[in-house]
């Protein structure tokens, strides 16, 4: 099965509006890490934001929020006031007790101008 | 400045060639990870490894192997190169502090393999 799905191959978003980019996860563990991450067209991969599973508020940093739902295993990236730069390929990963970190089939975002 | 660093940014090697990827962090970091990216699979999970000499298989490690002599440094091996394995490399590493999830994965610039 599927740790991590990302539903959305690719998304416009109009400049300055909010978008949100989903991501459900399947695990066992009670302990386990969420992570989204940016890679522009450049390739380098930008951590963006986390969320632990027994964080009981939403993670935020700047403009991104997690909109975490435990109970229905979802982690969707919420960004904010969106730019011109926010064109790129986001990835939702969670990483469990060992260690590894399993990885999204990604979502490529378009912001318009 | 943390660093991650991938021995190659591009890289074309013929069917059948041995091919050595190498991978060096800086951070003194304990977990090392290969995956391979692919457009419409992400990153997939190739091996990892959670201290030296020591690897654990993931998603996808047929036709790889790995290497971890020193901390700091963690290689993927192509026994045998073939056309199917052309893609793009990332090294990724990352503390396991107090057997906690919540440190993040660094990644290096990535390796653009092709296999002719």
């Amino acid at each position: 099965a599927q740790k991590i799905t990302q539903t959305q191959p690719g998304m416009f978003v109009q400049e300055k509006e909010a978008v949100t980019l989903d991501c459900t996860y399947d695990t066992s563990d009670q302990s386990y890490g969420l992570f989204w991450y940016k890679q522009p067209s450049s390739g380098e991969m930008i951590f963006l934001i986390y969320q632990g599973s027994y964080d009981e508020q939403n993670a935020t940093e700047g403009r991104y929020s997690l909109n975490f739902q435990k109970a229905r295993k979802s982690a969707n990236l919420v960004i904010s006031a969106s730019q011109l730069g926010d064109s790129a390929m986001y990835f939702c990963a969670m990483r469990e007790g060992r260690g590894e970190f399993y990885f999204g089939s990604g979502t490529k975002l378009n912001v318009k101008p | 400045d943390v660093k991650v660093t991938q021995s190659s940014r591009y890289l074309v090697k013929r069917t059948g060639e041995k091919v050595f990827l190498e991978c060096v962090q800086d951070m003194d970091h304990e977990n090392m990870f290969w995956y391979r990216q692919d457009p419409g699979l992400g990153l997939r999970l190739i091996y990892f490894s959670y201290d030296v000499k020591m690897k654990e298989k993931g998603d996808i490690p047929e036709g790889y192997s790995v290497s971890r002599e020193k901390k700091e440094r963690f290689s993927l091996i192509l026994e045998s190169a073939s056309t199917n394995q052309t893609s793009m490399y990332l090294c990724a590493s990352s503390s396991l502090r107090w057997g906690g999830v919540n440190t993040e994965a660094f990644f290096g610039q990535g390796t653009r393999l092709t296999v002719v």
